[in-house]
């Protein structure tokens, strides 16, 4: 257990939908990664949070959004879903902004 | 931008044979990371290498980085069925950069 929780562990959501996807870091925890990974690929890097501020961008694309709120937890939102956005969705949370990173349980989205 | 290619993509073993995946990127890498991701698991973080040609064991698992520090090797000896998983580098770039950019990574199959 890497002390990061991730909700929920599945969805499943028809095309054109909008969804959220939560995170909670570890303790202590101020930095906030999401990545997304598809069947047989590795992990594409999303964005980054460190202490509620954006911080680095990946391959994120305009219909996916994230925040960070003050007590640290960050959502992702994926709006208008495509059929090639399912996926496992992972959040990770290091302690600052160079350092290992912790990755929680991901979330396993399908869009149908 | 930035980018770390990983060998090979895939890799079967006999139990007790020797496994090395490696990884080279195309910047200099202030840092490298290695995380292994078991089937159906989520990545966990191994070690982090900071310094130029630095050698670090942890038990059968030997991890290198480069001298000009933009490759790295990862080196399993006598592997076991528990080595079963994918291996992941993940590159951070030179100075002013904090992504982590990960490889696609190494699936690594021990037949018992």
């Amino acid at each position: 257990d890497s002390g990061v929780t991730q909700t929920p562990k599945h969805l499943i959501t028809a095309t054109g939908q909008r969804v959220t996807l939560r995170c909670s870091p570890r303790s202590g925890d101020l930095s906030v990664y999401w990545y997304q990974q598809s069947l047989d690929q590795g992990l594409q890097f999303l964005i980054q949070y460190y202490n509620g501020e954006e911080r680095a961008k990946g391959n994120i694309l305009e219909r996916f959004s994230a925040q960070q709120f003050p007590d640290l937890h960050s959502e992702l939102n994926l709006s208008s879903l495509e059929l090639g956005d399912s996926a496992l969705y992972f959040c990770a949370s290091s302690p600052g902004i160079v350092y290992e990173q912790y990755f929680g349980p991901g979330t396993r989205l399908t869009v149908t | 931008g930035q980018q770390v290619m990983q060998i090979p993509q895939y890799q079967h073993v006999q139990e007790g044979e020797d496994f090395t995946t490696y990884c080279n990127s195309s910047t200099t890498l202030s840092n490298i990371q290695w995380y292994k991701q078991r089937p159906g698991g989520h990545p966990v973080f191994l070690i982090q290498l900071v310094k130029s040609g630095e050698v670090k064991k942890q038990k059968r698992l030997t991890f290198q980085f480069g001298e000009a520090k933009k490759n790295s090797s990862l080196h399993i000896t006598a592997t076991q069925t528990t080595d079963v998983g994918t291996y992941f580098c993940a590159g951070v770039g030179g100075a002013g950069s904090y992504q982590l950019t990960f490889g696609k990574g190494t699936k690594l199959s021990v037949i018992p």
